[in-house]
């Protein structure tokens, strides 16, 4: 079945530096989702990428798609304590959207 | 607020019993995803419904079943309870899975956090 990784499980940065967390799919997807969870909170949609080598950007945050529509990326540019949670790319297939493990997101000041 | 209601919020039930799950999903949406979260883990899709009907089914246990009912709400059935039941329970819901140009991101509620004694 369809399957999401996404890699690292976490991801310990200090501020104002950056990052990037990685999600691969098995198969190819209609598009990929990415969703922010604060720690005690519920998942909240971020940004939904739709084209193959598609990019968008919210801020310090950027977003890509891989050509084969397969992979996509979270890359995060001067870290903040506001950045901290654990971020989930989901893939929607076949009407299924199947999520990665997430990445935890924790700041050192 | 993301328009989709959960309830109850927590619950605390022992072993062996059965317990069910509301998911109120936005109005409008026709898409019902029901997804398992235990303690530092990510999410475990259930199940979908799309307008009443199972669309998707992912890895959920035979003690679980789930329903959408015509006006659109969705109730998740958990029974014959085990501690590693112990999790929160997220519903989201979506306008439609379908095409790759609208808008398909899911909803979340807040959660059912379930605790198994």
């Amino acid at each position: 079945g369809q399957q999401v990784m996404q890699i690292p499980q976490y991801q310990h940065v200090q501020e104002g530096e950056d990052f990037t967390t990685y999600c691969n799919s098995s198969t190819t997807l209609s598009n990929i989702q990415w969703y922010k969870q604060r720690p005690g909170g519920h998942p909240v949609f971020l940004i939904q990428l739709v084209k193959s080598g598609e990019v968008k950007k919210q801020k310090r945050l950027t977003f890509q798609f891989g050509e084969a529509k397969k992979n996509s990326s979270l890359h995060i540019t001067a870290t903040q304590t506001t950045d901290v949670g654990t971020y989930f790319c989901a893939g929607l297939r076949d009407y299924k959207l199947s999520f990665g493990a997430g990445t935890t997101v924790t700041v050192r000041a | 607020d993301s328009g989709v209601t959960q309830t109850p919020k927590h619950l605390i039930t022992a072993t062996g019993q059965r317990v069910t799950l509301r998911c109120s999903p936005r109005s409008g949406d026709l898409s019902v995803y029901w997804y398992q979260q235990s303690l530092d883990q990510g999410l475990q899709f259930l199940i979908q419904y799309y307008n009443g009907e199972e669309r998707a089914k992912g890895n959920i246990l035979e003690r679980f079943s789930a329903q959408q009912f015509p006006d659109l709400h969705s109730e998740l059935n958990l029974s014959s309870l085990e501690l590693g039941d112990s999790a929160l329970y997220f519903c989201a819901s979506s306008v439609t899975p379908r095409g790759t140009g609208g808008r398909t991101e899911a909803f979340f509620g807040q959660g059912t956090r379930l605790t198994v004694v």
